[in-house]
C-alpha cells in the first residue's frame, strides 16, 4: 500500500520550544516538498528537496530547518524562530524524471504552539 | 498581476446540479495544469490534470477545461454530490526553481446543499 504518511495528526507545544514533524513515503520520489496552510488560505512552500544530502528553501524557510538523510523520509523541523508556527503542515513527493508531475500530498499535521 | 488563482472564493450548489470553478493563470508559457480537491482538516488529493497541447481532458464526474487564449482553466464536476463539499485548488508548474514546485491558488470553497 503505497503512500506518504505524516505524524503525528496533532501536536501542541509551548512557545519557546522546537518540534519535529514526521514525513515518510514509500512510493520512491525523488523530491518532497513541506508546505504551510493558513486558515482560508492556500498552500506556501516552506522547502523542497530533489536528492538525498540536498534540498532547498522556499517562499517560507525562515524559523525551519529541514533533513533529508534517506529517499523515504524528509523531517521538518520548526524551531523557536519562527514567529507564527501554529499552522497546518503538508508534506508532499513527486517524481522528477520526465515532469512536470503531480505532487501526492500527505494526511497534514496541525502544530499548536501556544 | 495575478498568477493561479480563482475568480471566486466561494461557490455553493443544489445537490445534483453541475459545478463549474474557475481559474486564472499569468504564465502564458505553463504547459500542465492540476486540480486538487481538499477536504476538511485532510492533505489536497489529486483530481485531474491536463497538459497545454489539450483543451479539454475528462474523468470521473469532472472535466478540466483549458483555454489558453485568455489564460484559464476550469473544472467542472457534473451531478455534484454532498461529498463534493471541499476546497478546490488548482496549480501550475513553478519553472523558475527548475524543480517540480508547483503553484497553488488561493482555493475555491464548494459547498452542496442537500
Amino acid at each position: 500500500d503505497g503512500g506518504i504518511t505524516q505524524s503525528p495528526k496533532y501536536l501542541f507545544r509551548k512557545e519557546g520550544q522546537n518540534v519535529t514533524l514526521s514525513c515518510e513515503q514509500n512510493l520512491n520520489h525523488d523530491a518532497m516538498y513541506w508546505y504551510r496552510q493558513d486558515p482560508g488560505q492556500g498552500l506556501r512552500l516552506i522547502y523542497y528537496s530533489q536528492i538525498v544530502n540536498d534540498f532547498q528553501k522556499g517562499d517560507i524557510a525562515e524559523g525551519y530547518s529541514v533533513s533529508r538523510e534517506k529517499k523515504e523520509s524528509f523531517p521538518l523541523t520548526v524551531t523557536s524562530a519562527q514567529k507564527n508556527p501554529t499552522a497546518f503542515y503538508l508534506c508532499a513527493s513527486s517524481r522528477l524524471a520526465g515532469g512536470p508531475h503531480e505532487q501526492y500530498f500527505g494526511p497534514g499535521t496541525r502544530l499548536t504552539v501556544t | 498581476g495575478e498568477s493561479v488563482g480563482l475568480h471566486l472564493p466561494t461557490l455553493s450548489v443544489q445537490e445534483g446540479d453541475n459545478s463549474i470553478i474557475n481559474c486564472a493563470y499569468s504564465n502564458s508559457a505553463s504547459d500542465y495544469f492540476i486540480w486538487y480537491k481538499q477536504e476538511s482538516g485532510k492533505g489536497p488529493q489529486f483530481i485531474i490534470d491536463i497538459r497545454s497541447n489539450m483543451d479539454k481532458r475528462q474523468g470521473q464526474r469532472v472535466t478540466v477545461l483549458l483555454n489558453k487564449t485568455v489564460k484559464h482553466l476550469s473544472l467542472q464536476i457534473a451531478a455534484t454530490q454532498p461529498g463534493d463539499s471541499a476546497v478546490y485548488f488548482c496549480a501550475e508548474p513553478l519553472r523558475r526553481t527548475g524543480a517540480n514546485n508547483l503553484f497553488f491558488g488561493t482555493g475555491t470553497r464548494l459547498t452542496v446543499i442537500p
